[in-house]
């Protein structure tokens, strides 16, 4: 079974803070998603990376893809209370069916 | 609007009773999945299906069963639940199992089990 390991498992921080969450893995991937959870809703796709190395930004989100497609970061600048909820990584592999969730990251972003 | 629909939303059952968690997304999609979802543990993938008719386990299947007769519905069926499948069930499709495509989630089964 491969395994994710995100950390912080739980992240408290001021507006305008920026973060970092990691996703490591000792397993490679084909390629790993980043999603976003709200309470009482299933959670919903940020981004997908690919490609080794590969940086993706969205707004104030910068995804990255480690070299050997093993791990993963998502940097939040200028956090904002909005950006509160629960961050999930996924890694699958290609047209495998299979795919491993970390056990996410709960941020909070106080006023 | 494209949709994974769950049912029930919210069920309290007892012990070896048996129930079906239905699922039913509207996006003609090849792939579906279920999860559950508890504190601590993040998503764990239970069964998944590449198409009709096409079924595979995943990380925790123990306990239950699921079919794909038609393309847009997936039932999670529990033939004796245990106290232990208590949790937030997730079904899960997306277009293909290609690991690019967008995998769109429902919005959750709460499930106790007494």
């Amino acid at each position: 079974t491969q395994l994710l390991e995100q950390s912080p498992q739980f992240l408290s921080i001021q507006e305008g803070e920026n973060l970092t969450v990691y996703c490591n893995s000792s397993s490679v991937f084909s390629s790993l998603q980043w999603y976003r959870q709200e309470p009482g809703e299933g959670p919903v796709l940020l981004v997908t990376v690919v490609t080794g190395g590969e940086v993706k930004k969205l707004k104030r989100l910068t995804f990255q893809f480690g070299d050997a497609r093993k791990d993963s970061s998502l940097h939040i600048t200028a956090a904002q209370p909005g950006d509160t909820g629960l961050y999930l990584c996924a890694g699958a592999n290609t047209n495998a069916g299979k795919s491993t969730f970390g056990d996410g990251t709960t941020l909070t972003v106080k006023p | 609007e494209a949709q994974v629909t769950q049912n029930p939303r919210y069920l309290i059952t007892v012990t070896g009773k048996k129930l079906t968690v239905t699922c039913s997304q509207n996006m003609n999609h090849e792939y579906m999945s279920w999860y559950r979802q508890d504190p601590g543990l993040g998503l764990r993938q239970i069964y998944y299906s590449m198409n009709v008719e096409v079924t595979d386990k995943g990380d925790v299947p123990e306990g239950y069963k699921v079919s794909r007769k038609e393309k847009r519905n997936f039932p999670l069926i529990l033939e004796s639940p245990s106290p232990n499948q208590t949790s937030l069930y997730f079904c899960a499709s997306s277009r293909t199992a290609f690991s690019g495509n967008t995998i769109y989630f429902g919005e959750g089964s709460w499930l106790t089990v007494v």
